[in-house]
């Protein structure tokens, strides 16, 4: 059974700060990886997939890694801006095509 | 192109009513999935459809739970005789196919049992 576990659960950092988050999974037999960020309230916005064969992608201040030989996953946000201030979630896509999600890491981001 | 489309947006239950939450997919997708938030926990996997077929329900409670999504029309879960237990957020998400492809995900319903 897939565990993800994300750390840390909260971060509070301060703007223009370059910040990493962690995505951790224990069956690296995985289609694919993707991170999603969620606003209060709302639904959840895709910020970027990974497939299984690839170890980057990167869409403007944001860049995510994934390594399957250590069931590791990064975010890197550059330049941390208060409205980068969200929930962060990894899901991982595995056999039967669901998702398994970690539990999330709370951003805030304080002028 | 709309998204994910989900409505209500918000539903107030009581207990012992019925709650009808409707998912229509991107244009062009055939796969649905619903995904439930509890409060304060992460998002459970609930059950993956195709048109007219259920592919893997594992994660819906035995009871008083079922979803469908048929030929025409959108995905509908069904939650019978509502408990307190059952209030939390329900997201729907869509893809083009079952190859791995991104997920898309709805505004969710927040279900409130009162």
């Amino acid at each position: 059974k897939q565990e993800v576990t994300q750390i840390p659960a909260a971060l509070s950092v301060p703007e223009g700060e370059n910040l990493v988050l962690n995505c951790s999974f224990t069956d690296s037999a995985i289609y694919n990886l993707q991170w999603f960020r969620q606003d209060p309230g709302k639904g959840l916005t895709s910020l970027l997939l990974i497939q299984s064969s690839q170890r980057e992608q990167t869409s403007g201040r944001l860049n995510a890694s994934l390594d399957k030989s250590s069931g590791r996953s990064t975010l890197y946000i550059a330049a941390s801006q208060p409205g980068d201030s969200a929930t962060y979630l990894c899901a991982l896509r595995g056999g039967g095509n669901k998702l398994t999600f970690g539990t999330g890491t709370q951003l805030k981001v304080e002028l | 192109n709309a998204g994910v489309m989900q409505n209500p947006r918000h539903l107030v239950r009581r207990r012992g009513q019925e709650a009808r939450l409707r998912c229509s997919p991107v244009k062009g997708h055939s796969h649905v999935y619903w995904y439930r938030q509890l409060p304060e926990e992460g998002l459970k996997f609930m059950v993956y459809l195709q048109k007219e077929n259920i592919i893997d329900e594992s994660g819906m409670p035995k009871e008083r739970f079922s979803a469908e999504f048929p030929k025409e029309g959108p995905s509908i879960l069904r939650i019978q005789q509502v408990v307190r237990g059952d209030s939390a957020a329900y997201f729907c998400a869509s893809s083009p196919d079952s190859a791995g492809t991104e997920a898309f995900f709805g505004q969710g319903t927040r279900l409130t049992v009162v």
